[in-house]
Parts: structure tokens; sequence; C-alpha cells
């Protein structure tokens, strides 16, 4: 089992509607998260990082965290053409000090 | 604004060559990492410092190793540079353990 999951898509979604980007991770004790966006041919940006249960909300975006079900996932409202990119979920492991694991990533497509 | 810069955006190398990365960040970070994306595989870590002169393998180190002379400077070196690492080399650092990750604008590499 991959220590960080996701589903590699494409995700296609028309403009307006909202994306949902999931992520699973194998290690319970896991206590930071994050979602990188990553645009063709450039490096990853941070877009949200989530601590602790529940849902954190930054504008268009909302990264919402269950730790008992170990899954992350992110939520894009009223989704953007300049949304579509590659959405990198990272765990930061126990037992590692400083180890950031990622995921393979979701492409997102929002459509016209 | 933090800035890790990397020495090259695109290099050429012989098979059996030995290469080098450099990864310069500017805002004191303790940690620093370098990781190779492929199509497919996501970001995998290859070495990782949370500290001068200090440092710890990643999920793929074989073929690679690395050097912290001095904190804001880390080199990632190929020793003997082989066909199957051809890849894009990114260079990221963090504040702390858990904080939010900064990446160059990568190196693409090709060995041929």
């Amino acid at each position: 089992q991959k220590e960080v999951e996701q589903n590699s898509g494409p995700l296609s979604v028309p403009e307006g509607a909202i994306a949902s980007l999931n992520c699973t991770y194998s290690d319970r004790g896991s206590q930071s998260f994050f979602w990188y966006r990553q645009y063709s041919g450039k490096s990853p940006e941070l877009i949200m990082f989530i601590y602790s249960n529940g849902d954190k909300e930054d504008g268009r975006f909302t990264a919402q965290l269950n730790k008992a079900s170990q899954y992350v996932s992110l939520l894009i409202r009223d989704s953007q053409p300049s949304d579509s990119a590659t959405y990198l979920c990272a765990v930061l492991l126990t037992g590692t000090a400083s180890k950031l694991t990622f995921g393979t990533g979701t492409r997102l497509q929002v459509t016209l | 604004d933090v800035k890790v810069t990397q020495s090259s955006r695109y290099l050429v190398k012989r098979t059996g060559e030995k290469v080098f990365l450099e990864c310069v960040q500017d805002m004191d970070h303790e940690n620093m990492f370098w990781y190779r994306q492929d199509p497919g595989l996501g970001l995998r870590l290859i070495y990782f410092s949370y500290d001068v002169k200090m440092k710890e393998k990643g999920d793929i180190p074989e073929g690679y190793s690395v050097s912290r002379e001095k904190k804001e400077r880390f080199s990632l070196i190929l020793e003997s540079a082989s066909t199957n690492q051809t890849s894009m080399y990114l260079c990221a650092s963090t504040l702390v353990s858990g904080a939010e990750a900064f990446f160059g604008q990568g190196t693409r590499l090709t060995v041929v």
C-alpha cells in the first residue's frame, strides 16, 4: 500500500462547479497535511495546510480532514479554468522529523 | 519572499558522468530536500537534511549522494549518471518540520 494515494484523474468539471479532490494515507499517526498545486512545467506551490479534524476554508478552497478514516480532501468552489492543474496531497509521516511524502497527484481540468 | 534557487533549469549529461545539482535557499530554513518527479510516479524523496552536515535517506537514495556544508546550500550528486536518472529534480526547503515547503524551479536532467 502506498503511503499517500490519490486518483490520478483527469478530473473534469465545468466552470463554476465544485471540484472535489481526495487523498488517503496509510500512517494513522500523521499530523500534518498539505495540498499543493502544480501547473504544467512549474514547481508545486502550497494552497492549504490542515492539522486538525474538520474543515478549513480559505477563499474558494476548503480542506477537509478525517483522521479516523485517514483521508484528506480539497474542495474548490466556483471552479475556474485557471484552476486546471495537478493537485498534490502531501503528508508529514510520524516517526520522521522532516519527511514530507507526496501522492502522485490528481490532474484537474476545468472546462468552459 | 522565500527563494529557493536551483543552479540549472536544463542539463544534458552523458552516461557515467558525475553530476552535481545545486540548490540554495535564502531564508535560513532548517530543512532541505531533493525530490525527483516522473510521470505517474509523483514526487519521490531522494534525500533530505535537517541541519548542516546532517542527511537522511529518502525513499529512493540509490545512485545519489548529497552534501550540506552550509545551511543555505544542499547539493545532490549523481556519482555515475545513468539513463534511468533522467528526470525532473526538485529542491525544497522548510523553516521547521511540518511547515510549508518552498520549491525551486526544478532541473530537468537528461542522461544520454
